[in-house]
């Protein structure tokens, strides 16, 4: 049973760039959470993804958008690429009941120069 | 702002020796979990424990809560250097997006 699934593994941008990051959930997962890992800090929220539409978002600027297809799978924009956005990118899902905790793919590395 | 917060920041022990990581949270919280993280991959769930638990066991993990004083602590019982990784907590806020802390970086060495 395949867990989650992201691609590119990695990825090489130029600053005011635009990339598109992609995300399978797990089997039988419909909600997807998108997280920005910088590194030596703890995974921060950008948002989450319920029934292709954005049920809750952190604080992050309008450049970081998402999309949730039919299928659940999901993928997340980010405009105008800043030297900051340079970062490990996770996606995670989880299903119901939401209280069985998240399964994480392992991460698109960003790297912005 | 980051809602739990794992203390301490790096831990470093010999092999066979346990563990002990905290994490202390502000608000109240539905469930609490812990995830393991190695060299800046895919983070891995250990366990959860619910608001109304105290303590919970998985192998050679123990999870302790206190909703009192707002904290939890993870115990890694007789180390191995497979475990050396980086330990995150992670609270549920009641339907609110999980919320991790900066994390507790472990090495074990043999």
């Amino acid at each position: 049973d395949a867990g989650v699934t992201q691609s590119p593994t990695h990825l090489i941008k130029t600053r005011g760039q635009q990339v598109t990051l992609r995300c399978s959930p797990k089997s039988g997962h419909d909600t997807v959470s998108w997280y920005q890992q910088a590194l030596g800090q703890g995974p921060q929220f950008i948002f989450q993804y319920y029934e292709e539409e954005e049920r809750q978002r952190g604080n992050f600027p309008d450049r970081f958008s998402g999309h949730q297809f039919p299928n659940y799978s999901s993928e997340l924009n980010v405009n105008a690429l800043l030297l900051g956005d340079s970062a490990l990118y996770l996606c995670a899902s989880t299903g119901a009941p939401k209280n069985y905790g998240y399964t994480f793919g392992s991460g698109t590395r960003l790297t912005v120069v | 702002s980051q809602q739990g917060e794992e203390d301490p920041q790096a831990l470093s022990i010999q092999e066979g020796e346990n563990a002990t990581m905290n994490c202390s949270y502000k608000t109240s919280i539905n469930n609490l979990q812990w995830y393991r993280q190695n060299s800046g991959r895919g983070l891995v769930h250990l366990i959860l424990i619910r608001s109304n638990e105290r303590e919970k066991h998985s192998g050679r993990l123990r999870v302790t809560l206190d909703t009192s004083k707002k904290s939890s602590s993870l115990l890694i019982t007789a180390s191995r250097a497979a475990d050396t990784a980086s330990y995150f907590c992670a609270t549920d806020n009641y339907g609110q997006n999980f919320v991790f802390g900066p994390g507790t970086r472990l090495s074990v060495l043999p």
